[in-house]
C-alpha cells in the first residue's frame, strides 16, 4: 500500500525567504505526482504535476522536483511571499492497469505560513 | 462560474440521519471521485467513478454509497450519518483523455454530525 509522507508538518518564514517542502512515497511504481495548495475553506488548486518520466516542473517561483527511485519529491519556493501562507499537499498516482490507475494518494499536508 | 460545485456548502446533522452531498462538473470530464480530509491524515479516497456505468470503491467506502446520475453528476450518500463521519469532503474530476489525469477539485462540504 502505498503511504505518502510530508514533512515538516508546519513552517513559519519571514517573507522573502526560500523554502523548500519534502515528499516521501513508499512505492516507487508512480505515474506521475502532483502538488496542490489548499486555502483555508477552500479547495485544492493543482500548482505542478511531474509525470514519472521527468525529474523537474517550473512555474514561476515553484520548482518540484522528483526522484523515483528514492521515492522523493521536494517543493521549492523561492522568495516566499505572505500570500504563499497556504497547506501545500502532495499526491502520487500509481502505475498500473485496471481500477487502480487514476487514484491519488495524499500526504497530510505542511501547513506555511509567511510572516511579513 | 466555478468548474466543479459542490452543495452544500455547510451541514450540520444528527446521529442517524441520511445525507447526500452533490457535485456537479461543467468540465466536461468522464472521471469523478469524492474524497473526505480530516486532520492530519490528508485526503482519502471513498468512491470514484470512470464513467456513468463505472463506480469503483476507494479506500474508506463503508458507510458511504454514490450515484453517478449523469457524466456531470456524481452524489455521495451517508445512509445513516455517525460522528466519525464529520469531516470536509471533496469532489474532484479529472479527464481521461489527457495525458496526466490531472484532478480538478471542489470547494468542498464541511460536514458535522453530532
Amino acid at each position: 500500500k502505498q503511504e505518502v509522507t510530508q514533512i515538516p508538518a508546519a513552517l513559519s518564514v519571514p517573507e522573502g525567504e526560500n523554502l523548500v517542502l519534502n515528499c516521501s512515497f513508499t512505492d516507487s511504481a508512480i505515474y506521475n505526482l502532483q502538488w496542490f495548495r489548499q486555502d483555508p475553506g477552500k479547495g485544492l488548486t493543482s500548482l505542478l504535476l511531474i509525470q514519472s518520466s521527468q525529474r523537474e516542473q517550473t512555474s514561476g517561483r515553484l520548482n518540484a522536483s522528483l526522484d523515483k527511485s528514492s521515492g522523493r519529491s521536494t517543493l521549492y519556493i523561492a522568495a516566499s511571499q505572505p500570500g504563499d501562507s497556504a497547506t501545500y499537499l502532495c499526491a502520487v498516482r500509481p502505475y498500473a492497469g485496471g481500477t487502480s490507475y487514476g487514484k491519488l494518494t495524499f500526504g497530510q499536508g505542511t501547513i506555511l505560513t509567511v510572516h511579513p | 462560474d466555478a468548474d466543479v460545485t459542490q452543495t452544500p456548502r455547510n451541514r450540520i446533522t444528527k446521529t442517524g440521519k441520511r445525507i447526500m452531498l452533490e457535485c456537479s462538473q461543467t468540465k466536461g470530464h468522464d472521471r469523478m471521485y469524492w474524497y473526505r480530509q480530516d486532520p492530519g491524515l490528508g485526503l482519502r479516497l471513498i468512491y470514484y467513478s470512470f464513467d456513468v456505468k463505472d463506480i469503483n470503491k476507494g479506500e474508506i467506502s463503508d458507510g458511504y454509497s454514490v450515484s453517478r446520475q449523469a457524466q456531470a453528476k456524481f452524489s455521495l450518500s451517508l445512509e445513516s450519518a455517525i460522528p466519525n463521519q464529520t469531516a470536509l469532503y471533496f469532489c474532484a474530476t479529472s479527464d481521461f483523455g489527457t495525458n496526466t489525469d490531472t484532478q480538478y477539485f471542489g470547494p468542498g462540504t464541511r460536514l458535522t454530525v453530532l
